[in-house]
């Protein structure tokens, strides 16, 4: 089945500890991107990647990195998390060119920052 | 990037038919059309995207005026499971297109 896999489904974690959350996907897409969704603020784009090692910022990138050593995993790492990065966080991948391809998003990572 | 306007909130009885309008009066002749939904507790969807031509799928309808300054989604008949935020989202060629701005949707509500 294609599909996104994002890992932990739920995370809360302390200021300033260092975490990972993982994205994988099985349709050799080229594209992948992750958004967090905040309550009236919508869904923002955080980080894109076009292809493996190619990677640039979204809209709301601080605070937040990336890395992509394989066409299939994308992980969002967050080296000192703070509370105001409390959020639903999605991870998506399309094919290439979204002006014409579908994005497929994964089930989301709800995490908490204390 | 050119907006799109829908309706905060839309209700819909059970195995009728339901029209989610959007309006994008500044719309470019490049930009694409898409639609995404996002069901309670999940990912956005895609549902369907268009250019010019109305477009059928298996899951929608998709009609785009003929000046494109607005569009249609059409739910031929609305199950419990259709309710979820429906997003309009104009979507850009001419260059690598890498994001999707996503506004407040409408909120569909599909009554038994």
């Amino acid at each position: 089945e294609a599909q996104v896999t994002q890992n932990p489904r739920y995370l809360i974690t302390v200021t300033g500890k260092k975490l990972t959350v993982t994205c994988s996907q099985n349709m050799n897409h080229e594209y992948m991107s992750w958004y967090r969704q905040d309550p009236g603020l919508g869904l923002r784009q955080i980080y894109y990647s076009m292809n493996v090692e190619v990677t640039d910022k979204g809209d709301v990138p601080e605070g937040y990195k990336v890395s992509r050593k394989e066409k299939r995993n994308f992980p969002l790492i967050l080296e000192s998390p703070s509370p105001n990065q409390t959020s639903l966080y999605f991870c998506a991948s399309s094919p290439y060119d979204l002006s014409r391809a579908e994005a497929f998003f994964g089930q989301g990572t709800r995490l908490t920052v204390v | 990037d050119a907006k799109t306007t829908q309706p905060n909130s839309m209700e819909s009885n059970e195995e009728e038919p339901v029209h989610l309008p959007c309006n994008h009066s500044t719309i470019s002749g490049t930009d694409y059309i898409h639609w995404y939904r996002q069901l309670p507790s999940q990912g956005p969807e895609y549902v369907i995207h268009g250019l010019t031509s109305n477009v059928n799928n298996r899951m929608a309808s998709l009609a785009i005026a003929e000046d494109r300054k607005s569009s249609t989604l059409i739910l031929h008949r609305a199950t419990l499971r259709d309710a979820a935020v429906y997003y309009c989202i104009l979507s850009p060629t001419g260059g690598s297109n890498y994001k999707l701005t996503f506004g407040k949707g409408t909120l569909l509500t599909v009554n038994p």
